[in-house]
């Protein structure tokens, strides 16, 4: 199946520091991947989507600035959480959609995510 | 907007019994899917109904699409240690996916 791997899979960092987090579908190419971030024991809360070559489309609530995302090729898409604090803190997972075709929406293939803890 | 809600939250079972969760779309929806997130774990694929009234089996797992298409529901018979996890429904809207709350499954040995 599709394989989508994530990159630092856990990380430490202070706050005010900037933190960067990949996203890689390994064996396909992903024209939309997407950003969400989970609470424990909570549902997966899309942050923005990501498309390739244009600029990434945030949800209601989510800071751009904060945020960015950049998608530059077909197998990579980045998040940078800028000027980290502790309610950043949180676990960040990407998808990656094989297939838009008509009535039926490509499922997503998860990344293995990151754990970002800001101190 | 769009909403789609996922009943039971939480579900402790004996192992060998069976479990099922349901989800409800605010909306009639194209196609819906089923996700399992096991402990620790990221969401994992497991199928997508696309017809109306649609059942598809995996095994011990029995997914069901409504006749309207608007609720939808996964059963496993015969629990096992290995089902335990969070089972998502999720839901398209435009070209992103709107997630239930999940129903966690624990399955006591």
């Amino acid at each position: 199946g599709a394989v989508v791997s994530q990159h630092p899979s856990r990380v430490i960092c202070k706050s005010g520091t900037s933190v960067k987090i990949e996203c890689r579908s390994l064996d396909f190419q992903a024209t939309t991947m997407f950003w969400y971030r989970q609470f424990p024991k909570k549902s997966l809360m899309l942050m923005a989507t990501s498309n390739e070559g244009s600029k990434a489309t945030y949800e209601q609530g989510v800071e751009k600035d904060k945020f960015l995302i950049n998608h530059a090729s077909l197998t990579l898409s980045t998040l940078t959480v800028t000027s980290a604090h502790p309610e950043d803190s949180s676990f960040y997972i990407c998808s990656a959609s094989i297939l838009w075709r008509g009535p039926q929406h490509g499922e997503q293939y998860f990344g293995p995510g990151t754990r970002l803890t800001v101190t | 907007g769009q909403q789609v809600m996922q009943i039971p939250q939480y579900q402790h079972v004996q192992e060998g019994e069976d479990f099922t969760t349901y989800c409800n779309s605010s909306t009639t929806l194209s196609n819906i899917q089923w996700y399992k997130q096991r402990p620790g774990g990221h969401p994992v694929f497991l199928i997508q109904l696309v017809k109306s009234g649609e059942v598809k089996k995996q095994k011990r797992l029995t997914f069901q699409f409504g006749e309207a298409k608007k609720n939808s529901s996964l059963h496993i018979t015969a629990t096992q240690t290995t089902d335990v996890g969070t089972y998502f429904c999720a839901g398209p809207n435009g070209n992103k996916l709107v997630f239930g709350a999940g129903t966690i499954l624990r399955v006591k040995s």
